[in-house]
């Protein structure tokens, strides 16, 4: 049962555009979610998170959008660069539990 | 400040056998989860040890066990190796839960033959 879902297993974006991963996750008591970037032979390194109390957190390039009703969540890069080509994992974890559960993963590639 | 350092990196096996997974994690975080990646499965949570205790466990059999030892440091053994155990085994280190930021190392990739 893959709570955590990452329905696009890649992505190509141009550089300079925007990078848009989306994530859906189904348990509704999930409280906290984070994204992960992940370089080939190298661990995940964490990017960006969102608690449920808020619906938008910005850091530089990375946004995440968070839509409770639809148990929705995306991470935008704007903008693209070749340096962000990664596997972004997005992660959740509920509120009564240390787990975090991640999806399966977005292979971005940005192209010059 | 050294990072969370995984040994070794690399490992064949054949079926039936052992393995032990070693990871030693930040110098001051106590809690040490295993993650197994698989292609199509993400990150699967093994299990996670804080204070020498397991604190929490995934959904994996048996054959999957770990510890932790007073410095922190933690093996991971899976036991009667299956084809399917191929995969990068990961261990991410924070400092008191996942509620801190975790610190994943690089990964020992495991091949059972």
């Amino acid at each position: 049962d893959q709570q955590v879902k990452q329905n696009s297993p890649s992505l190509s974006v141009q550089e300079g555009r925007i990078s848009i991963l989306n994530c859906d996750y189904t348990n509704s008591m999930f409280d906290y979610f984070l994204w992960y970037k992940k370089y080939p032979a190298e661990g995940p390194t964490f990017l960006i998170s969102i608690s449920s109390i808020k619906d938008k957190n910005e850091d530089g390039r990375f946004t995440v959008f968070l839509n409770k009703s639809a148990k929705h969540l995306s991470l935008h890069i704007v903008p693209s660069q070749p340096g962000d080509s990664a596997v972004y994992f997005c992660a959740a974890r509920a509120y009564n539990t240390d787990k975090l559960i991640f999806g399966t993963g977005t292979r971005l590639q940005v192209f010059p | 400040k050294a990072g969370v350092t995984q040994t070794p990196r690399y490992l064949i096996k054949t079926r039936g056998q052992q393995v032990t997974l070693s990871c030693s994690p930040i110098s001051g975080h106590r809690s040490v989860s295993w993650y197994q990646q698989t292609p199509g499965q993400g990150l699967q949570f093994l299990f996670e040890y804080f204070s020498e205790t397991q604190r929490n466990k995934g959904n994996f059999p048996g054959r999957f066990s770990g510890r932790q030892f007073s410095n922190s440091r933690s093996e991971m053994n899976v036991s009667t190796l299956e084809l399917g155990d191929s995969a990068l085994y990961l261990c991410a280190s924070s400092l008191q839960s996942s509620y801190n930021e975790q610190f994943f190392g690089p990964g020992t990739r495991l091949t059972v033959l």
